[in-house]
């Protein structure tokens, strides 16, 4: 079955320390990939997607995130984090071909960045 | 209106109890899906709308899940004879696109069921 990996379940930060949460799909074809966010208290919403062209995209709050085809990898990254970046994070992806388009979500990361 | 709303946001029910929970869609939308989010999971698909017409329904875990949205706008999720493992997040999301670039989805703050 199509799945999605995330590394890491809880990832603790300071201020201004750099971030990385990696995420890996299982191989199924052409794929779009997507992090979703979820701030506390708050419903999902699209950090950043992928569809085709430039691996490296850039969302919103300094947020980017890498394809890496060859490696199924789907890694999102932020230099300098702040503490308002407190969240959870969730790597999807839609494969080519699959059910109607829908989202295939991993577990989720669980962001703390201490001030 | 401006975001995708679903009601009761919080739910308890006693078991074997019959729930309804319902989702207001973003204007216009055409895609519509139900996902099921349990305590430390991420969301898992349930079942998927375009427009009227029920595409998809792989996801729903029993037969007592039901799924509809008759005039193609808001949407009712049903859950008869509600059991324990039924407690969880059920997420609402619409889209305006169709087909497989649907995956950027505006989603809704979530209904929460605990059935005791």
């Amino acid at each position: 079955a199509q799945s999605v990996s995330q590394h890491n379940h809880h990832v603790i930060l300071s201020e201004a320390a750099s971030l990385e949460l990696g995420c890996n799909y299982s191989y199924g074809g052409t794929v779009n990939l997507f992090w979703y966010v979820q701030y506390p208290g708050q419903h999902l919403q699209l950090l950043l997607k992928y569809f085709s062209g430039d691996p490296l995209v850039k969302g919103i709050k300094g947020f980017e995130a890498e394809f890496i085809k060859s490696k199924f990898s789907f890694n999102l990254r932020k230099p300098s984090v702040q503490w308002s970046d407190t969240a959870e994070y969730f790597c999807a992806v839609t494969y080519y071909g699959g059910s109607q388009g829908n989202l295939i979500f991993g577990k989720g990361t669980k962001l703390s960045v201490k001030p | 209106g401006a975001g995708v709303s679903q009601s009761p946001r919080y739910k308890v029910a006693k078991r074997g109890q019959d729930v309804a929970l319902r989702c207001d869609p973003i204007s216009g939308h055409v895609s519509l899906f139900w996902y099921q989010q349990a305590l430390g999971q991420g969301p898992e698909f349930l079942t998927y709308f375009q427009n009227e017409a029920q595409l998809d329904k792989s996801g729903l875990p029993s037969d007592r899940f039901f799924a509809e949205r008759p005039e193609g706008s808001v949407s009712t999720l049903k859950i008869q004879r509600t059991q324990q493992e039924d407690s969880a997040v059920y997420l609402c999301a619409s889209s305006s696109r169709t087909g497989w670039a649907t995956g950027e989805l505006f989603f809704g703050e979530g209904s929460r069921l605990t059935v005791l």
